[in-house]
């Protein structure tokens, strides 16, 4: 089974709707991160949270929100989802105990959203 | 100016042949830096991390350069499944990796 895992896999919603998208891990990591891929632009960072009661904004948070329920589970979710939201959202993992080279982080398969 | 810059490629090599990538990044705080690979459609996953006095890991050498702030990797003796796309990651502390926008490889028979 895989480390990471999120849910759904594809999702195509209108404008205007709710959507969570779901990432759990069993890698027993404390750190937890949510970004998106749009083609040309790379990896950018909505939020990350270092345990449960740590939730902190990244570089392009606004239209998004998080909800870390456990140290194993981190969510995203877009109150009310535009059409240049879509993109490729990935959930990652790192482990602050981690020595040596820092930090690394392991990635789910990603969700692909679409917005009409 | 993007904090990590890389050429997007796309890049084409023969089978067998060596190619190079380079990356420059603007923070001179950056601490830690990584190459990711990122296969079409999937999850980037960690190739290599990138230390001081560089390295190596089989057919793949990273090198850092601090006082110029770029990163550059080798690929020698190329393979088929070496085409994907190449993420330079720098890290200014652990609540954030900067990813580059990648850069393609195309390996061809």
């Amino acid at each position: 089974d895989a480390d990471v895992t999120q849910t759904p896999r594809n999702r195509i919603t209108k404008t205007g709707k709710r959507i969570m998208l779901e990432c759990s891990q069993t890698k027993g990591h404390d750190r937890m991160y949510w970004y998106r891929q749009d083609p040309g632009l790379g990896l950018r960072l909505i939020y990350y949270s270092f345990d449960v009661k740590d939730i902190n904004k990244g570089e392009i948070s606004d239209g998004y929100s998080v909800s870390r329920q456990a140290q194993a589970k981190f969510s995203l979710s877009l109150e009310s989802a535009i059409p240049n939201q879509t993109a490729l959202y990935f959930c990652a993992t790192s482990d602050s105990g981690t020595s040596g080279t820092g930090y690394e982080q392991y990635f789910g398969p990603g969700t692909r959203l679409t917005v009409t | 100016r993007k904090e990590v810059e890389q050429d997007p490629g796309p890049f084409n090599v023969p089978e067998g042949a060596t190619v190079a990538f380079n990356c420059t990044y603007s923070n001179s705080a950056s601490q830690s830096f990584f190459w990711y690979r990122q296969d079409c459609r999937k999850e980037p996953k960690l190739l290599m991390s990138v230390y001081s006095s560089g390295n190596e890991d089989g057919r793949f050498t990273a090198q850092l350069n601090r006082a110029s702030q770029y990163i550059s990797l080798l690929i020698r003796d190329s393979k088929l499944s070496d085409s994907a796309t190449y993420l330079c990651v720098v890290s200014q502390g652990a609540q954030k990796l900067v990813f580059g926008q990648g850069t393609r490889l195309t390996i061809n028979p």
